[in-house]
């Protein structure tokens, strides 16, 4: 079965920095691009970052350019988001995501919440 | 990066057939045939629907329909049914390896 696990969701204040990891299982990983999508619970859904299947290739919503990095390490089965210099406005649910023009399958989300 | 226009709430009775639309410009939805949809129930993470304006992945029902004219894309689900009741984001891609979501549409099975 195909799975995506997100993890390392918190509260972190602002300013603060925070990892997600998202663990991939049931396909062979580093065939595939990956992505990173969040919403504000309640809102809608907000495309945050891509990434190719090397590694080699990155894309950033303008709103997250500069404070976050995406990465992936293909013999771990894992892609991180690295989230620095936080603000109340990216507290959202962060979902991993495989694929390029279709998304599919999605993890399960993790909630990242800044405030003091 | 602007988000990308869906009417906020769409209804339909049983068996009906209802279309919802997403309008971007010419630099995501009208520049490229990556447009695709997501349904999300609530507290569930969304399952994409439709992919490439009207590809359907599998497992997905015939019930679903995407199309594209112009810089609106629609996806139609026909024979409605109560289950189909849930939200619906339309995404495209809109160059330089970006990609936007719409606002997302909220289908009211009556």
């Amino acid at each position: 079965e195909v799975q995506l696990v997100e993890s390392g969701g918190g509260l972190v204040q602002p300013g603060g920095s925070l990892r997600l990891s998202c663990a991939a299982s049931g396909f062979t990983f580093s065939n595939y691009w990956m992505q990173w999508v969040r919403q504000v619970p309640g809102k809608g859904l907000v495309w945050v970052s891509r990434i190719s299947s090397d590694g080699s290739d990155t894309t950033y919503a303008d709103s997250v350019k500069g404070r976050f990095t995406i990465s992936r390490d293909n013999a771990k089965n894992t892609l991180y988001l690295q989230m620095n210099s936080l603000r109340a406005e990216d507290t959202a649910v962060y979902y991993c995501v495989r694929g390029v023009n279709g998304l599919d399958p999605w993890g399960q989300g993790t909630l990242v919440t800044v405030s003091s | 990066q602007s988000a990308l226009t869906q009417p906020a709430s769409v209804s339909g009775s049983p068996g009906q057939s209802i279309t919802i639309s997403c309008t971007g410009t010419s630099s995501d939805v009208g520049g490229y045939d990556y447009v695709s949809w997501y349904q999300q129930h609530p507290g569930k993470a969304p399952k994409l629907m439709i992919y490439d304006v009207s590809k359907r992945p599998s497992g997905v029902s015939n019930r679903f329909s995407g199309s594209k004219s112009g810089n609106t894309a629609s996806l139609t689900i026909s024979g409605l049914q109560a289950e189909d009741e849930a939200d619906y984001y339309c995404c495209s891609y809109a160059g330089g390896g970006t990609f936007v979501f719409g606002g997302g549409t909220k289908l009211t099975v009556l």
